[in-house]
């Protein structure tokens, strides 16, 4: 059974710094990996998504790479500011299509 | 603004008491799911419809029925609601089965 595991769980950094959150995940076998953004109260939103034959995804300050051999993931957040204070979650997709979820890193940018 | 519309926003039941969870996207996307999440927890995906007509179990179905009415509507209805219930709900939809996906705001479900 697929387990897709965030850490670290919580995550504190001043104002400017870059960042990695990292996702790991059991199956290589994923169809895609999507990285999204929650707010407090609010829905997902969807940052950026990784076929299985892609090895990275970027957009604007955030870069998002994909190692299916060794089932991991991250995702690179460039001169982080406050507006980023989120919660970040990673899904994969399995052959049927299904995302599995990990749990999620909830990021504090520091002003 | 096109997405996803999910009602109601939030919702108190009474154990034993029936619901339906509505949402609706103007997206003219095939795919839509039910999800819930729990603190600490991933999403969980609920029921799933990858195109009209159709509709699948995910991995929590149990206690919950889905129906999609049309390409834009898919409900969710708890039959007989139970603590284990109480949980933010999510619907999302997307243009094809694991693509990229838009979510609604949730609902906020409590069951007393």
């Amino acid at each position: 059974k697929q387990e897709v595991t965030q850490i670290p769980a919580a995550l504190s950094v001043p104002e400017g710094e870059n960042l990695v959150l990292n996702c790991s995940f059991t199956d290589s076998a994923i169809y895609n990996l999507q990285w999204f953004r929650q707010d407090p109260g609010k829905g997902l939103t969807s940052l950026l998504l990784i076929q299985s034959s892609q090895r990275e995804q970027t957009s604007g300050r955030l870069n998002a790479s994909l190692d299916k051999s060794s089932g991991r993931s991250t995702l690179y957040i460039a001169a982080s500011q406050p507006g980023d204070s989120a919660t970040y979650l990673c899904a994969v997709s399995d052959s049927n299509y299904q995302l599995i979820w990990g749990a999620g890193t909830k990021l504090i940018i520091k002003p | 603004n096109a997405g996803v519309t999910q009602t109601p926003k939030f919702q108190v039941l009474k154990t034993g008491q029936s619901m339906t969870l509505q949402c609706a996207q103007d997206m003219n996307h095939n795919s839509m799911y039910w999800y819930r999440q729990d603190p600490g927890m991933g999403l969980r995906l609920i029921y799933y419809s990858a195109s009209e007509g159709t509709t699948d179990k995910g991995e929590v179905p149990n206690g919950y029925n889905v129906s999609r009415l049309n390409k834009r509507e898919f409900s969710l209805r708890l039959e007989s609601a139970a603590p284990s219930q109480t949980s933010v709900y999510f619907c999302a939809s997307s243009e094809t089965s694991g693509g990229q996906g838009r979510f609604g705001s949730g609902t906020r479900l409590t069951v007393v």
